[in-house]
């Protein structure tokens, strides 16, 4: 059984186009996050919901959006993709904020 | 602007022997650190973690070591085992306890343990 999971693995799109990257969790966890991977493998947190509650939005452009319909899913849309959103997302999820966080197998995008 | 810096991009180790992964922090603030570790093609995966109150957590294999005067930790791994053979992530939090759960991450370094 998968604890954290992602779809799609791999995403390759062209400049401009819109995508999303869905991800859920069956620990039961409370609390879940969406980092970025980028080409120097600096992970960095980009978003964090609690209880479908968004609680962490480090200065993401607004062409990300969140979005929790239910404590086990955390869904990541992308309007007007551009080339630098090229990337590794991750997605990972806690008992609460603060716990050790497990990670999906995270999402590799590329923009053309 | 990296708060939590390692410096080694790559360790390599042979089997049976002590692996030391070190890891630096700038933030005073960060009162809990962890350590992860992540094969190719998958996410990362806890290890082990210290709080600020101690300066060392076991776990088998597995020993962090903090020193928060000088803001730094390490990660021994003895003995050292071929699967072992990753990349091993610090990262550290300002927000344990409260309602954030912030995670700052370093580069990552890859260590190598060869039989």
């Amino acid at each position: 059984d998968t604890a954290v999971s992602q779809t799609p693995k791999y995403l390759v799109t062209q400049m401009g186009n819109d995508k999303s990257i869905k991800c859920e969790q069956n620990l039961g966890h409370d609390t879940m996050y969406w980092y970025k991977q980028d080409s120097k493998k600096f992970l960095k947190i980009m978003f964090s919901y609690n209880n479908k509650e968004l609680i962490i939005n480090e200065t993401v452009p607004n062409r990300f959006s969140p979005k929790s319909p239910d404590k086990a899913h955390l869904n990541l849309h992308i309007n007007s993709l551009e080339l630098g959103d090229s990337a590794v997302y991750f997605c990972a999820s806690s008992t609460r904020p603060g716990d050790e966080q497990f990670f999906g197998p995270g999402t590799r995008l590329t923009v053309l | 602007d990296q708060q939590v810096k390692q410096n080694s991009p790559s360790l390599s180790v042979q089997e049976g022997r002590i692996s030391i992964l070190n890891c630096d922090y700038t933030n005073s603030m960060f009162d809990y650190f962890l350590w992860y570790k992540k094969y190719p093609a998958e996410g990362p995966t806890f290890l082990i973690s210290i709080s600020s109150i101690k300066d060392k957590n076991e776990d088998g294999r597995f020993t962090v070591f903090l020193n928060k005067s000088a803001k730094h930790l390490s990660l021994h791994i003895v003995p050292s085992q071929p699967g072992d053979s990753a990349v091993y992530f610090c990262a550290a939090s300002p927000d344990r306890g409260s309602t954030l759960g912030r995670l700052y991450f370093g580069r990552g370094t890859q260590l190598t343990v060869w039989p």
